[in-house]
Formats: C-alpha cells, structure tokens, sequence
C-alpha cells in the first residue's frame, strides 16, 4: 500500500525566508503527484500538479519537484510571507487499475510565516 | 476555473438523522469524490463516482451511501447520523481518473449531537 509521509509536521520561518516542504512516497509507480494548500476550516485548494514524466513544475513564486526514483518530492515557496501561513499537503495518485484515480494523502506540513 | 461547491459550509444534525450533503461542479467532469478529514488520521476517502448512477465505494463506506443522478451532482447521505460522524466533509472532482488534477469544494463541517 502507497504511504505518503510529510516531513516535518509544523515549520515557522520569519517573512522573505525561501519554504522548503517535503513529501515521500513508498510506491513509484503514480500517475502524478498533487500539492494542495489548505487554510483552517477551509477547503483544499490545488497548488501544482506534477505528471509521473515531469520533473518539476512552477507557478509564480512556487516550485515543486518530483524524483521518482527516490519517492520524493518538495515543494519551494520563494521569498515566503504572512500570507502563505496555512498547512500544506501532497498527495499522489497510483497507476494500480484498482486505485480509480484514487489519491493517497500525507498528513501535511503546517507553515506560519511571522511578520 | 473548475467551480467545486457543497450545499452547507456548517451543518448541525442530531443522533438518528438522515443527512443529505450536495455537491455540484460545473466542469463537466467525469469523476467526483467524497473525503472526510478529520485530526491525525488525514484526509480518506468514503466513496467515489466514475460516471452517472456509478459508484465505488472508498477506504471507509461504512454508514454512508452516495447518489449521483446527474453528472455535475454527487450527494452523500448518512442514513442515521451518529456522533462518531462529526467531521469536516470535502468533494472533490476531476476530469478523469489518472492523469488529471483534483478539484476540492470548500468543505462541509458536520457536527452530530
């Protein structure tokens, strides 16, 4: 069974600090791997989505990448602010014809950026 | 951009109720989904529909049952409430079940007295 670990559980950095979140999986065989951000009591809202064939994806001042080989993937927040306080989440999907697109979820990382 | 929405963002329901949660996505998509998270044990899956009047059941189907009749409408009901349900509800979409991306709603939080 797919396990998806986020390492770690909590992490504050002052404001313009670079954020590095990692997220390891024990299954190579994915489709893609998803990053989510979730703010308290609310819903999760996509981040980036990187296929099984990418090594990395960007979007403003994010950036994730995916080592397959090694089940890995993290998450780079340049230049954080107050604003990206939230917990983050991965979540990757697995090629198995049983999974039905299924996503496996790590705990997430909760991120306070203090002013 | 995908539009995932849930009937209640805040649901208060006593011990033996029937509950009706609604979710609506306005992209077409083929897929959706019903998650319950809930602290240390994360985000699991309860039940999922690949197509309308399809479903498969999720790591935990039990006291839950789902209904979709159209393709941009999945609801989850549980048949009778209990305590043990207490919980934030989130749906999720997608337009199909490997290589695309998921769409989460703003959630429901339920609460069962």
């Amino acid at each position: 069974k797919q396990e998806v670990t986020q390492i770690p559980a909590a992490l504050s950095v002052p404001e313009g600090e670079n954020l590095v979140l990692n997220c390891s999986f024990t299954d190579s065989a994915i489709y893609n791997l998803q990053w989510f951000r979730q703010d308290p009591g609310k819903g999760l809202t996509s981040l980036l989505l990187i296929q099984s064939s990418q090594r990395e994806q960007t979007s403003g001042r994010l950036n994730a990448s995916l080592d397959k080989s090694s089940g890995r993937s993290t998450l780079y927040i340049a230049a954080s602010q107050p604003g990206d306080s939230a917990t983050y989440l991965c979540a990757a999907k697995h090629t198995t014809t049983d999974s039905w697109g299924k996503l496996q979820f790590g705990a997430g990382t909760q991120v306070v950026v203090t002013p | 951009d995908v539009k995932v929405t849930q009937s209640s963002r805040y649901l208060v329901k006593r011990t033996g109720e029937k509950v009706f949660l609604e979710c609506v996505q306005d992209m077409d998509h083929e897929n959706m989904f019903w998650y319950r998270q809930d602290p240390g044990l994360g985000l699991r899956l309860i039940y999922f529909s690949y197509d309308v009047k399809m479903k498969e059941k999720g790591d935990i189907p039990e006291g839950y049952s789902v209904s979709r009749e159209k393709k941009e409408r999945f609801s989850l009901i549980l048949e009778s409430a209990s305590t043990n349900q207490t919980s934030m509800y989130l749906c999720a979409s997608s337009l199909d079940t490997s290589s695309y991306e998921q769409y989460f709603g703003p959630g429901t939080r339920l609460t069962v007295t």
